[in-house]
């Protein structure tokens, strides 16, 4: 199975300001015909299902902010939100896509400072 | 919209069984697959597996083999999870997810499942 490892396992940042988050998957998600990063994020508040934020590693979900993006490649992953608003307060999951037991991240608890 | 509506909150005795179900509306039902993920009380989110919406072939999980499976009623676009003989620890929030080729898109509301004498 594909182990995922997010860093840190909670975060408070400052209204405004930036937070990141990283996720490190034991083996690369990298699949090599279309070069796509099969990893996606997604936020969870209190009380909901998780909703879907990003895909193949940097693609945004129909309507999530622009303030959300995603980088990396292979093994490494980061979701960054630039400017953090009150409603970001979430839990923040990552996800490999790449191959079944489609495996889940512990969780990054994000909070305001 | 696409949506995907789960069936109700529930309490069980420990041993019993529970059969939880999700309708989906909004796009064509065989298009896409149905995953099921678990949550656990203050836990985080874990993959219990999926099904084929347009063959009815399943896949579980290790660790959610024998006594979770998963079901069809194409003619209702409803899925659903059986979980016979009921333990403390599958009292968690169950989850139904539309799987698109790249990531789980729609999530169901969940429904509660409590496992107690």
């Amino acid at each position: 199975d594909i182990v995922m490892t997010q860093s840190p396992d909670s975060l408070a940042v400052s209204l405004g300001e930036r937070a990141t988050i990283n996720c490190k998957s034991s083996q690369s998600v990298l699949y090599g015909p279309n070069n796509k990063n099969y990893l996606t994020w997604y936020q969870q508040k209190p009380g909901q299902p998780p909703k879907l934020l990003i895909y193949w590693a940097s693609t945004r979900e129909s309507g999530v902010p622009d303030r959300f993006s995603g980088s990396g490649s292979g093994t490494d992953f980061t979701l960054t939100i630039s400017s953090l608003q009150a409603e970001d307060v979430a839990v923040y999951y990552c996800q490999q896509y790449y191959t079944t037991p489609y495996t889940f991240g512990q969780g990054t608890k994000l909070e305001i400072k | 919209q696409v949506q995907l509506v789960q069936s109700g909150s529930t309490l069980k005795m420990p041993g019993a069984s529970v059969k939880l179900s999700c309708q989906a509306s909004g796009y064509r039902f065989k298009s896409y697959a149905v995953n099921w993920v678990r949550q656990a009380p203050g836990q985080g989110l874990e993959w219990i597996g999926w099904i084929n919406t347009n063959s009815g072939k399943p896949e579980n999980a290790q660790g959610f083999t024998g006594r979770f499976v998963f079901s069809l009623d194409t003619s209702v676009n409803t899925a659903y999870l059986q979980i016979s003989r009921l333990e403390a620890e599958d009292t968690a929030v169950y989850y139904c997810v539309r799987a698109s080729g790249w990531a789980f898109d729609h999530w169901g509301q969940g429904t509660a499942v409590t496992v107690s004498s």
